[in-house]
């Protein structure tokens, strides 16, 4: 299992970026993947995650609204595309795979063995 | 939501030595709880979860054990390439991670 991601972006205050992280070595489309971020020096912090058999989305409450998760399974591939940037969304973002989601009556787990991305850098600055 | 404390933030400790690592949870927290394992300039290496199972690949002197609100993972004989920060991680209808403990040379 291998998960690569897109390169370093540098983006303004107020722009968007979108990272991707590409899979290999295992049924993409049976599986979920999650995005977590790591701002410089601090720990690790969840920012959602999104099926790629369903489409299903879980969005961490403090990127709700302004985050949105895809997949493609042509390509094997997942994105994450943040909004309304500001310099606290300066951090390396991590994709994480293969994680499922299990559902059990109202509540839900997370399950897998996961691998993590190289991560990718993302600057905010005027 | 939960949150996690862990303890201490740093453990300086020498090669050989056992290494024991706590999480602790603001409320009771099931058995879907991970522990991972950072080096600088890399990423986040599962290393346990469902408290107990080791992932493929990670040595036998890596345990985790816990119940309730309270974590821990204990590594038995610090080899060199141990000293890195941990990860406490819970998995239920949220992903949460507590703050991290370094490892490092005593």
């Amino acid at each position: 299992v291998q998960l690569v991601q897109s390169g370093p972006e540098v983006k303004t205050p107020g722009a968007s970026v979108k990272v991707s992280c590409k899979t290999f070595g295992y049924t993409f489309s049976s599986y979920g993947i999650n995005w977590v971020r790591q701002v410089p020096g601090l720990g690790l912090q969840w920012v959602g995650w999104v099926s790629a058999y369903s489409g299903d989305r879980n969005y961490a409450q403090s990127f709700q609204g302004r985050v949105s998760m895809t997949t493609d399974s042509t390509t094997k591939t997942a994105y994450m595309e943040l909004r309304s940037l500001t310099s606290g969304d300066t951090a390396v973002y991590f994709c994480a795979g293969p994680l499922d989601r299990i559902d059990v009556g109202d509540n839900f787990y997370f399950n897998g063995v996961d691998v993590w991305g190289q991560g990718t850098s993302v600057t905010v600055s005027s | 939501e939960i949150v996690l404390t862990q303890s201490p933030a740093t453990l300086s400790l020498s090669p050989g030595d056992r290494a024991t690592l706590s999480c602790r949870a603001s409320q009771t927290a099931n058995s879907y709880f991970a522990w991972y394992q950072q080096k600088p300039g890399q990423a986040p290496r599962l290393l346990i979860y469902d408290t107990s199972t080791r992932a493929t690949g990670v040595p036998d002197r890596f345990s985790g054990s816990g119940f309730g609100t309270d974590f821990t993972l204990t590594i038995s004989s610090l080899e060199p390439e141990d000293f890195a920060i941990y990860y406490c991680q819970h998995r239920y209808n949220t992903i949460t991670f507590g703050p991290g403990t370094r490892v490092d040379f005593k």
